[in-house]
């Protein structure tokens, strides 16, 4: 599976937008990008994935670039209950071994 | 389904002592994963189930630690003779196989201190 480059921190005010970027210069045709969050003392939670269209949930917008080679999740109106760790993983679909989890992205929603 | 149940959820225990952790995984889903994630690190892979058979084991797995799941239902984590090292979060989640659209579902995990 290849690898994923994400900011180690990022602020956003409660209410505004919450743009987490992701890079994957290395992704092959087949893998897809997922994301996970772990919220203090959870388990990560499944947030959404995609191949090369744009993606929307009830939790988040992805956005995947034409070369897919870096990708964008959005949380349209972010809450202080955002405030987690956000991870980018790239693998295979239907592959469902392991996940590899990088450090992730600590987002901090503020007042 | 209230989702992936992990028991306990904290363990305290001595250095030297064994220690176990049980993970009862969503009922429909055939893959099981264990995870161990450390303060400031994302979680790290240690080894999966596909129904009762384990298919893949981390090199983090050391002969101190022994995973089952005999019948493709809830699985158990044996660390024996824990060392301060052991100290982690273990996380189990649960997947079925061969569903993309599937993302994983994690527990929230068991908290070992070894003092």
């Amino acid at each position: 599976d290849a690898k994923t480059t994400q900011p180690p921190s990022m602020d956003c005010a409660e209410g505004r937008a919450a743009n987490l970027p992701c890079n994957h210069s290395t992704i092959s045709g087949n893998e897809y990008v997922y994301w996970y969050r772990q919220i203090h003392s959870q388990g990560p939670q499944y947030i959404i994935h995609g191949l090369k269209n744009n993606e929307t949930n009830e939790m988040a917008s992805l956005i995947i670039t034409e070369d897919r080679k870096s990708s964008t999740l959005i949380l349209p109106h972010a809450t202080l209950r955002d405030t987690a760790v956000y991870y980018c993983i790239v693998r295979v679909a239907g592959n469902t071994g392991k996940l590899i989890f990088g450090q992730g992205t600590t987002l901090q929603v503020k007042p | 389904d209230t989702g992936v149940s992990q028991n306990p959820r904290h363990k305290i225990t001595k250095r030297g002592q064994n220690v176990t952790f049980r993970c009862d995984p969503i009922s429909e889903h055939n893959r099981l994963y264990w995870y161990r994630q450390t303060l400031g690190q994302g979680p790290e892979f240690l080894t999966y189930f596909q129904n009762e058979a384990q298919l893949e084991k981390s090199r983090l797995l050391s002969d101190r630690f022994s995973a089952e799941r005999p019948k493709g239902s809830f699985s158990t984590l044996e660390i024996q003779r824990t060392e301060q090292g052991d100290s982690a979060m273990y996380l189990c989640a649960s997947s079925l196989e061969g569903n993309p659209n599937y993302g994983y579902t994690f527990g929230s995990g068991t908290r070992l201190t070894v003092v």
